[in-house]
């Protein structure tokens, strides 16, 4: 079992459709992130949240809509994509001190189609 | 977890032999790099990092190297195994300060044969 749990791990949803995706981490940590992993580009970080407050946003379009309740638990809110949206979407955690690490720790994906 | 489509470079390299995994950065203010593998079906998972006062790091039967001239790194995986194949990324901290904010590069296969 892996310390960051993504849920659901394939979901398929039409445009107009308002979906989310739940993501856990058990590792005690106080940073949390939304990767997008799509065919034609690398790794885009979208969002960080540090101590529950959203530190980063990169630019993402606002169909996309994270929220953090607690340390332990983030979501990315879906809401009228469109089909380019389709991709993997990562959630990570790491633990934020006065040395960054680098050592995000993935969950396995959850993996979106937009029809 | 798996980069499908992507047009991946493809390193194939025979079992017992060893890898080397290049990367190219553009940002010379990059203070932090590292390298992550990512299996098929997982997520990229940390493997070895190095910060830009060094040139080197060893950890186990991996080595990164940084050339800050060029802007260059490699890792370097000694005896190569079948759990080595995977999807290999080099990531960037352009600034530390910021926070753990990385950058990614598109990635490398490597393929193990037996």
């Amino acid at each position: 079992e892996t310390g960051v749990t993504q849920t659901p791990r394939h979901l398929v949803m039409g445009m107009t459709n308002k979906k989310s995706l739940k993501c856990e981490q058990h590792l005690g940590h106080n940073a949390m992130y939304w990767y997008k992993q799509s065919a034609k580009k690398p790794l885009e970080l979208m969002f960080v949240y540090n101590f529950k407050e959203q530190t980063e946003n990169n630019s993402v379009p606002s169909r996309f809509s994270p929220e953090c309740p607690n340390s332990s638990h983030l979501f990315l809110h879906l809401h009228t994509l469109q089909p380019e949206d389709s991709a993997l979407y990562l959630c990570a955690s790491s633990q934020e001190g006065r040395e960054v690490t680098g050592e995000l720790f993935f969950g396995e994906g959850s993996r979106l189609t937009v029809l | 977890g798996e980069s499908v489509g992507l047009h991946l470079p493809t390193l194939s390299v025979q079992e017992g032999d060893n890898s080397i995994i290049n990367c190219a950065y553009s940002n010379s203010a990059s203070d932090y790099f590292i390298w992550y593998k990512q299996e098929s079906g997982k997520g990229p998972q940390f493997i070895i990092d190095i910060r830009s006062n060094m040139d080197k790091r060893q950890g186990q039967r991996v080595t990164v190297l940084l050339n800050k001239t060029v802007k260059h790194l490699s890792l370097q995986i000694a005896a190569t195994q079948p759990g080595d194949s995977a999807v290999y990324f080099c990531a960037e901290n352009i600034d530390e300060a910021a926070g753990n904010k990385l950058t990614f590069g598109g990635g490398t296969r490597v393929l193990v044969k037996p």
